[in-house]
């Protein structure tokens, strides 16, 4: 069985940092790209970051380029994210998902129950 | 970045009923469209990708169908589980990943 499991949210005060971490369990890690998507409270889906399944390609969208760095362990199972210059506007439950193949180009067919991250003074 | 846009933003429906949810991509996506549903308090959850293809696990009475920039999902029958949000998403002109704004399925 698939699993995966968000840790590291919480509340962070604007211009700080936080590590998000996603323990993968139930498939061949390695071999699959791999994605964070968040979602304001009572908001819509937004992608913010994806790897391929080696971790040696990465991509992120605009509202996060330069201050979010997603990266693996495939030898620990685990993707992380790291969050820095944190702003109000990054107030999200955060999910990570597993894509259908090794790029990370494809869809979610695997997501976590989500982590929730809270920026505020 | 490609703009998805989804129809109605609520469709109420009876148990029982046929609901029909719209797609539409501001450019071309061809055939790299995917659906997912979202329960309040869960995860998204694949239901179909390639435009058409029902992921594993998904029933029978979820079907994607269109291409290019527009695209329906439709849900034969409705059952009580299926009351939920449902997101589209663009995979063709990557990155990102955009997704449409929702449409909230309710009961009637």
């Amino acid at each position: 069985e698939v699993q995966l499991l968000e840790s590291g949210g919480g509340l962070v005060q604007p211009g700080g940092s936080l590590r998000l971490s996603c323990a993968a369990s139930g498939f061949t890690f390695r071999s699959y790209g791999m994605s964070w998507v968040r979602q304001a409270p009572g908001k819509g889906l937004e992608w913010v970051s994806a790897t391929t399944g080696g971790g040696d390609s990465t991509y992120y969208a605009d509202s996060v380029k330069g201050r979010f760095t997603i990266s693996r362990d495939n030898s620990k199972n685990t993707l992380y994210l790291q969050m820095n210059s944190l702003r109000a506007e990054d107030t999200a439950v955060y999910y990570c998902a597993k894509t259908l193949e090794w790029i990370a180009a494809r869809p979610g067919d695997y997501w976590g129950q989500g982590i929730l991250v809270t920026v505020s003074s | 970045e490609i703009v998805m846009t989804q129809s109605p933003a609520t469709l109420s429906v009876s148990p029982g009923e046929r609901a029909t949810l719209s797609c539409r991509a501001s450019q071309s996506v061809s055939s790299n469209l995917a659906w997912y549903q979202q329960k309040p308090g869960q995860a998204p959850r694949l239901l179909i990708y390639g435009a058409s293809t029902r992921a594993t696990g998904v029933p029978a009475r979820f079907s994607g169908s269109g291409s290019v920039t527009e695209f329906t999902l439709t849900i034969s029958s409705l059952q009580s589980e299926d009351f939920a949000i449902y997101y589209c998403q663009q995979y063709n002109n990557w990155p990102p990943w955009t997704f449409g704004q929702g449409t909230k399925v309710e009961i009637k």
